[in-house]
């Protein structure tokens, strides 16, 4: 079965502190592994993409992993900010046709001062 | 940068009314999307399409259906609103990996 998992589910970490967030799929065929952030009350916005080929991708104090042998994704953030605080979603995207895209629940991340 | 937007931000409507959340995107993409965001549950996608008047069902259609007249535009449609359908409502478009989201209708069904 295709499906998505991150975990923690929850996460409070201090403000300047670095965290990682997991995600593990079993979906099949890989085609892609996306990285949102969702301020709460808002729709999603891209962090990271990644195609099976690459195994790291950063944007600004986000750096997101894949190792596609083990299903396994993480995303770290350095030295957090408050405005970090926000829902952390995988997205898998499955290499057949049509748009089959798995999400994940999410990690609701909240950064405390 | 692309945009996309939807009518309404916060949306109250009683039991069996008819539910209209309206969807736009400027980018001249040809695939759009609706899903419902519930917590615990992630996003989970109700209709797509990928061309004017093209739809298909996506993983929880039952209770709503969509409209495509208009590239740029795609409506999802409550046609007898129901208190289990009170939910957060994403659009997105999609061009090749990408997909960018509207910002949410939080609906009420009261």
């Amino acid at each position: 079965k295709n499906q998505v998992e991150q975990s923690p589910q929850s996460l409070i970490i201090l403000e300047g502190k670095n965290c990682t967030l997991q995600c593990n799929y079993t979906v099949s065929p890989f085609s892609n592994l996306r990285w949102y952030k969702q301020d709460t009350g808002r729709g999603p916005v891209s962090l990271t993409i990644m195609t099976f080929s690459e195994n790291t991708k950063s944007n600004g104090r986000y750096t997101a992993t894949l190792d596609a042998d083990t299903k396994q994704s993480s995303l770290h953030i350095t030295a957090s900010q408050l405005s970090d605080s926000a829902s952390y979603i995988c997205v898998v995207t499955r290499g057949t046709g049509g748009f089959k895209t798995i999400f994940g629940a999410g990690t609701r991340l909240f950064v405390k001062a | 940068d692309v945009k996309v937007t939807q009518s309404s931000r916060y949306l109250v409507k009683r039991t069996g009314e008819k539910v209209f959340l309206e969807c736009v995107q400027d980018m001249d993409h040809e695939n759009m999307f609706w899903y419902r965001q519930d917590p615990g549950l992630g996003l989970r996608l109700i209709y797509f399409s990928y061309d004017v008047k093209m739809k298909e069902k996506g993983d929880i259609p039952e209770g709503y259906s969509v409209s495509r007249e208009k590239k740029e535009r795609f409506s999802l449609i409550l046609e007898s609103a129901s208190t289990n359908q009170t939910s957060m409502y994403l659009c997105a478009s999609n061009r090749a990996y990408e997909q960018y989201f509207g910002p949410g209708t939080r609906l009420t069904v009261t």
